[in-house]
């Protein structure tokens, strides 16, 4: 079964630099969601898209900015980054009337 | 606000024996639902069981079922039969029903021993 794609697996950037993540959710489901995993945490919401607009939004920065198009794949731009941003970042999605989400295997991004 | 709590960071189960894992939360909601999802070290998320709070009836899939007691506010995950592949960090996630976001408790380690 096809599941939840995201591009690139690994990434490492300089500070200052700019990072966009990228998600395809599963066939067919509408809902995307942003995770963010540092290090022996657990995963921090920040920002979901339902149909195309923003439909919840948690601790995500400023210099972020995500966007889900038309065909319901969805981008996670970063800016300016700096060394916390190192960390796991997952995309998930869902149908939406269905509850559970499914994940996919995460962007390790690296910030020098 | 909802919050979700694990209380155990460090679990260990000897193989074939059975472990629960503990999960509180806290809501005002009526309408939500629960899940747990399994980390192995690939840090791959991997749902494992899903619990609707209407339903009275503990959700069971194959060797993990819930003990799901509303009124407390406990959502625990029992593994039966541990097996070596049962090893990971296992998640309590809450999500309020109309909401789209989920909410991860800290995270229980669980390592099952041969």
């Amino acid at each position: 079964a096809a599941g939840v794609i995201q591009s690139p697996r690994h990434l490492i950037k300089e500070k200052r630099e700019t990072a966009t993540l990228k998600c395809y959710p599963i066939p067919r489901h509408d809902t995307v969601y942003w995770y963010q995993q540092g290090p022996g945490q657990d995963p921090q919401f920040l920002i979901s898209f339902y149909e195309k607009m923003q439909s919840d939004k948690g601790s995500i920065p400023d210099r972020f900015s995500a966007q889900q198009f038309s065909d319901y794949h969805s981008e996670l731009n970063m800016s300016s980054l700096e060394l916390g941003d190192s960390a796991l970042y997952f995309c998930a999605s869902s149908l939406d009337r269905a509850p559970e989400a499914f994940f996919g295997q995460g962007t390790r991004l690296t910030v020098v | 606000a909802q919050t979700v709590t694990q209380s155990q960071p460090e679990m260990s189960v000897q193989e074939a024996e059975t472990v629960t894992l503990s999960c509180t939360y806290d809501t005002s909601e009526n309408n939500y639902y629960l899940f747990w999802y399994k980390q192995p070290p690939s840090r791959q998320m991997i749902l494992v069981i899903r619990q609707e709070a209407y339903k009275q009836q503990n959700a069971t899939e194959n060797r993990f079922s819930v003990n799901f007691q509303k009124a407390a506010k406990s959502f625990s995950l029992k593994i039966s039969d541990s097996q070596l592949g049962d090893t990971a960090m296992y998640f309590c996630a809450f999500r309020a029903s109309g909401t789209y976001k989920y909410i991860f408790g800290t995270g229980t380690r669980l390592k099952v021993l041969a």
